[in-house]
């Protein structure tokens, strides 16, 4: 019962350097999420898609996009890194009719 | 989603019981009101939800008055582990598909 996988766990990147974090659920769910969460801070939503084929704008989408590849699986990309995007990223889904987010555990991205 | 706010942060001690409120004067007739609980470096979980009066499950009470403006979460009888930051999000039920955001959530801090 793996919920929601998100990889890398760990990650270190030069400013300009690109690299996609990976998204996974196996609980069919229809709508998939990205946060970042700096230090001390909560939850902020990058980017997010409601169905499979659709994706959205959440606060913070400037230096990132974003593939929903299938029902399964959410990609977030980060083409140029910036040190500014030193953070945690959390990966989400919900599904239709239920009321419980689940998160991932996290994907630890530093930026030098 | 309906505006919330909740206190920035929170001390308590063993033993004692903590009592956060949220305040959410736009909610909806068809929002129900949630509550996460995210430990550091975890993504985070499901508490509890409710729609008008009290729900209790084996970790928390939900405390929802009639006019449903605002609601309390009640910790009983908090540990050292229930440190943590507590979010409370409001939104309709089948809230999939929508723009979920989280608010800066409660820190709370509970001393020996």
């Amino acid at each position: 019962n793996a919920g929601v996988t998100q990889t890398p766990k760990f990650q270190v990147l030069k400013t300009g350097q690109s690299m996609t974090l990976q998204c996974a659920q196996d609980m069919n769910h229809n709508s998939m999420y990205w946060y970042r969460q700096d230090p001390g801070m909560g939850l902020r939503l990058i980017y997010y898609s409601a169905s499979e084929g659709t994706t959205d704008k959440g606060e913070v989408p400037n230096g990132y996009n974003v593939s929903r590849l299938n029902k399964r699986e959410f990609s977030l990309r980060l083409e140029s890194a910036a040190p500014s995007q030193t953070s945690v990223y959390f990966c989400a889904s919900i599904g239709t009719g239920r009321d419980t987010i689940y998160f991932g555990e996290g994907s630890w991205l530093t930026v030098v | 989603l309906a505006k919330t706010t909740q206190p920035i942060s929170m001390d308590s001690y063993e033993g004692q019981e903590v009592n956060i409120t949220c305040s959410h004067n736009n909610i909806a007739t068809n929002d129900y009101i949630t509550w996460y609980q995210q430990f550091p470096s975890q993504g985070p979980r499901f508490i509890i939800q409710g729609y008008k009066t009290k729900v209790t499950n084996e970790v928390a009470s939900l405390f929802i008055p009639a006019d449903r403006k605002s609601s309390t979460l009640s910790l009983p009888r908090v540990s050292l582990s229930d440190t943590a930051v507590y979010y409370c999000l409001v939104g309709s039920r089948g809230a999939a598909g929508n723009k979920l955001t989280f608010g800066g959530g409660t820190r709370v801090l509970v001393k020996p």
